[in-house]
């Protein structure tokens, strides 16, 4: 079975600090494409990092970086110097790249507010 | 390129009234996804389509569920005599051919079944 586990369901940061997201997930498959997504309250989805799983180096975009182990099938999100903008849900996902299986499998989510 | 779009936003209807979505995708992506979101849940898989065909369908699509995608662009979802236990939010995402490029997500259609 293909699951995401992201344990935590709230947490809370202080603007300016830093805060880890963390995800845990389990395929079988050896090629798949990790995502962290971000859903802002009443807003629409949108992609915050992604991660090849053949690559070892780890995903940075700006304020947001991962921590892929992918023996413990591990992948979680920092958000360094967090602003109040980063309020929102944040989805954990992967995605099979070969065969005919392209669906998303999402985590429940955490909800992260940003306190001013 | 103006993103993904949805409509409508908000639909309320009865139980046992027939609904249709529609999702346009970006342009030039082939790939068109529809996923559907409970309240604090992440959204779940229900179908995809390449081109104008419809390639995979979850256990979660029930036969009142039906989707197209004639001529490989919009698509539309119906979902006929509604249940209460379809409201929900369904979101629409495209992407390029490979399965690996990013799937880029609409605005999501919110659902109440009364």
């Amino acid at each position: 079975a293909q699951t995401v586990t992201q344990s935590q369901p709230e947490m809370s940061v202080q603007e300016a600090e830093t805060v880890t997201l963390s995800c845990t997930y389990d395929t079988s498959e050896n090629n798949y494409y990790l995502f962290w997504y971000k859903q802002p309250p009443s807003r629409q989805m949108i992609l915050v990092i992604r991660q090849e799983a053949y690559k070892q180096q780890n995903a940075t975009e700006n304020r947001f970086s991962v921590n892929f182990q992918k023996a413990a099938k591990s992948f979680s999100l920092k958000i360094s110097d967090s602003q109040l903008g980063d309020t929102a849900m944040y989805f954990c996902a992967f995605i099979h790249i070969t065969g005919a299986n392209s669906k998303l499998t999402f985590g429940k989510g955490i909800t992260l507010s940003v306190r001013p | 390129d103006t993103g993904v779009s949805q409509d409508p936003r908000h639909k309320i209807t009865k139980r046992g009234q027939n609904v249709t979505f529609r999702c346009d995708p970006i342009s030039e992506h082939n790939r068109l996804y529809w996923y559907r979101q409970t309240l604090g849940q992440g959204p779940e898989f229900l179908t995809y389509f390449q081109n104008e065909a419809q390639l995979e369908k979850s256990r979660l699509l029930s036969d009142r569920f039906s989707a197209e995608r004639p001529k490989g662009s919009f698509s539309t979802l119906e979902i006929q005599r509604t249940e209460q236990g379809d409201s929900a939010m369904y979101l629409c995402a495209s992407s390029s051919y490979t399965p690996q490029e990013t799937q880029y997500f609409g605005p999501g259609t919110r659902l109440l079944v009364l």
